[in-house]
């Protein structure tokens, strides 16, 4: 079935520096690609997206580009924040229906 | 646009009591409604689906009378907590989508979560 693998965190960074977070899947068909964020304490909110194989997606600073070849959605920012500190999830769609959601990777920024 | 609104933020209640969760799309019609579990440091754990004025579709393995869930418009989902325990304590999140959100493979819209705990 499908399914969305990213890394494990938690990913402790310093102020500033660069981020990546792994994301692959699989899944039948062409799935439409997503990055949300999670604040402690809070729900999930849409970071960006990708619909189709090259697209890529950015949002304050993030970005992630949908590689088809190799079933990546890696997300990535080049200097990140304190205030970036939060649960990441990549997740899919595929068929328009469910959601399929990662692990989620835990990021804490240091000042 | 697409807001889903999600209350209470926080309940605290005794344990054998029932507790209700609102899910309320604001400016749009939500033909499907979600509703997720998370617990600590864990991802969402989905527990149903629900299409409005249709009865909802439980994963395995979550209790249907223990959770119910009731979409009666399409603007509201409800999900009840009955005879709550100190295991059901959770974080609980609502999302979201509309009619055409299924077409294009749009992304579902969340509420800001319930954290409940049962003493």
């Amino acid at each position: 079935g499908d399914s969305v693998t990213q890394m494990e965190g938690p990913v402790t960074l310093s102020e500033e520096a660069f981020l990546t977070i792994n994301c692959t899947y699989t899944a039948t068909g062409y799935p439409s690609l997503f990055w949300y964020v999670q604040y402690p304490g809070e729900g999930l909110q849409l970071l960006l997206k990708a619909t189709k194989a090259d697209d890529k997606g950015s949002n304050k600073g993030f970005e992630a580009t949908y590689r088809k070849e190799t079933t990546s959605f890696h997300l990535e920012k080049g200097s990140v924040q304190v205030s970036d500190s939060a649960v990441y999830f990549c997740a899919l769609i595929t068929g328009g229906f469910k959601t399929i959601f990662g692990a989620g990777t835990r990021l804490f920024v240091k000042a | 646009g697409a807001v889903v609104s999600q209350h209470p933020s926080w309940v605290i209640c005794k344990s054998g009591t029932s507790v209700k969760i609102e899910c309320r799309s604001l400016d749009f019609q939500a033909t499907t409604m979600f509703w997720y579990r998370q617990f600590p440091k864990q991802s969402l754990m989905l527990m149903a689906t629900s299409n409005e004025g249709s009865k909802a579709t439980y994963e395995q393995g979550v209790e249907k009378d223990k959770f119910l869930i009731n979409h009666a418009s399409l603007t509201l989902s409800t999900l009840t907590v009955t005879s709550a325990h100190p295991e059901d304590s959770s974080f609980y999140i609502c999302s979201a989508k509309g009619e055409t959100d299924f077409l294009s493979n749009q992304p579902q819209h969340f509420g800001d979560g319930t954290r409940l705990s049962i003493l």
